[in-house]
């Protein structure tokens, strides 16, 4: 399961676009990038997976380099409601687990 | 189907006593898991199942810990002799397996207090 890196904490305003970076140094060639949303009292949400170059979805882009070193979870257009805790996972879809770590803490401010 | 269902979401409790949860999964999924989570860290992996099979236990859960998916559907998760540092919320997780463990749907949660 390789270790991913991400900041402690992040502050944006609505209306802009936030981006969070994930360092993942140790990646294997097998490894998929995921990220998982938690709102306060509820559990995570899945919300983006990807391998390389970039994801888009409904929720967020996910942007990954070609040495995969690395991957960015964009935000379009934040609203108060994004406000939440941000994963980032790296692991092979043959794992049978997944360990999280503190994640994100993304606050909002209007 | 409307997702991972947990029951009850909240209990308080004294100390010494026995707690029990459950968690529904999505009807189609084999995999199971539960975690723990308290104020400002992750989810913390307890076990999971597949199908009926319990398969991985954490080191967190200790001998006051049990669980159990008894028809490969539902699944039960007991705390005997509570301690205040039981105190957290216990979350259910349910996925396919050809998925994979990355893309886990998650119930809302038991928040469990321990007086």
């Amino acid at each position: 399961l390789a270790k991913t890196t991400q900041p402690i904490s992040m502050d944006s305003y609505e209306g802009q676009e936030v981006n969070i970076t994930c360092s993942h140094n140790n990646i294997a060639t097998n490894d998929y990038i995921t990220w998982y949303q938690q709102f306060p009292s509820q559990g995570p949400r899945f919300i983006i997976q990807g391998y390389k170059t970039k994801v888009t979805n409904e929720v967020a882009s996910l942007f990954i380099p070609a040495d995969r070193k690395s991957s960015t979870l964009s935000l379009p257009r934040v609203s108060l409601s994004d406000t939440a805790v941000y994963y980032c996972l790296v692991g092979d879809k043959r794992d049978d687990k997944i360990i999280f770590g503190k994640g994100t803490r993304l606050h909002i401010l209007p | 189907d409307t997702g991972v269902s947990q029951d009850p979401r909240h209990k308080i409790t004294k100390r010494g006593q026995n707690v029990t949860f459950r968690c529904d999964p999505i009807s189609e999924h084999n995999r199971l898991y539960w975690y723990r989570q308290t104020l400002g860290q992750g989810p913390e992996f307890l076990t999971y199942f597949q199908n009926e099979a319990q398969l991985e236990k954490s080191r967190l859960l200790s001998d006051r810990f049990s669980a159990e998916r008894p028809k490969g559907s539902f699944s039960t998760l007991e705390i005997q002799r509570t301690e205040q540092g039981d105190s957290a919320m216990y979350l259910c997780a349910s996925s396919l397996e050809l998925a994979g463990a990355y893309e886990q749907y998650f119930g809302p949660g038991t928040r469990l207090t321990v007086t």
